[in-house]
């Protein structure tokens, strides 16, 4: 099975920073992957899917990047509701795996 | 408004058997692949089982496979997750979701709001 790993596990920023979270793939994936947001005792939130498309709702400070192996979920000014744990997720095939998450606290 | 709630989480014993179920709304359910996904407290989430439209193709986490049994009915618009011989690692919160192919894969895009399961003796 592929492996997902993350970068960094956490950090921590201010509001307005400007936030680059890291997911790799294993293996090469193309563009299957997608980004979720998580805030304490909440279900998790689709962010982006397809590696760059963003979810209908969701504000265009996300964005996504990359492919093969390599990816990025941008936050480009953090605002005070961002604060949450991000994970990103394998979605070519089961299992759906995914990463060990990111979370983004206050400086 | 599309709206998915489980139910059936409690506490088991190890070795225990439990049956998770998901009612969904606001959705043509039986077109929809569903799945679950947990979360033990503390830790990140975990993809555990999905199911196609018709329920003749189902995929399991190494983890799970053996004890855990998907199923689904459509016409009472319902998921459920049958566990059997639990273990204390299977403690976690249950999320249902609907699991949906795009263009570049599939993705998880409506989400219940999750329940507990508890394995303790």
């Amino acid at each position: 099975d592929i492996q997902m790993t993350q970068s960094p596990s956490s950090l921590s920023a201010s509001v307005g920073d400007r936030v680059t979270i890291t997911c790799r793939a294993s293996q090469t994936i193309n563009t299957y992957l997608n980004w979720y947001q998580q805030k304490p005792g909440k279900a998790p939130r689709l962010l982006i899917h397809g590696a760059s498309s963003l979810q209908s709702g969701v504000s265009s400070r996300f964005s996504g990047s990359g492919s093969g192996t390599d990816f990025t979920l941008t936050i480009s000014s953090l605002q005070p509701e961002d604060f949450a744990t991000y994970y990103c997720q394998l979605s070519y095939s089961s299992p759906r795996t995914f990463g060990p998450g990111t979370k983004v606290d206050f400086k | 408004e599309v709206q998915l709630v489980e139910s059936g989480g409690d506490l088991v014993q190890p070795g225990g058997s439990l049956r998770l179920s998901c009612t969904a709304s606001g959705l043509t359910f039986s077109s929809f692949w569903m799945t679950w996904v947990r979360q033990a407290s503390g830790k990140g989430l975990e993809w555990v089982a999905n199911i196609n439209q018709d329920g003749g193709e189902k995929h399991y986490v190494d983890s799970v496979k053996g004890r855990f049994t998907i199923s689904r009915d459509n016409a009472r618009k319902s998921l459920y997750l049958q566990m059997n011989s639990l273990r204390a690692e299977d403690t976690a919160v249950y999320y249902c979701a609907r699991d949906l192919r795009g263009r570049s894969g599939w993705y998880f895009d409506y989400w219940g709001q999750g329940t507990l399961v508890t394995v303790s003796s």
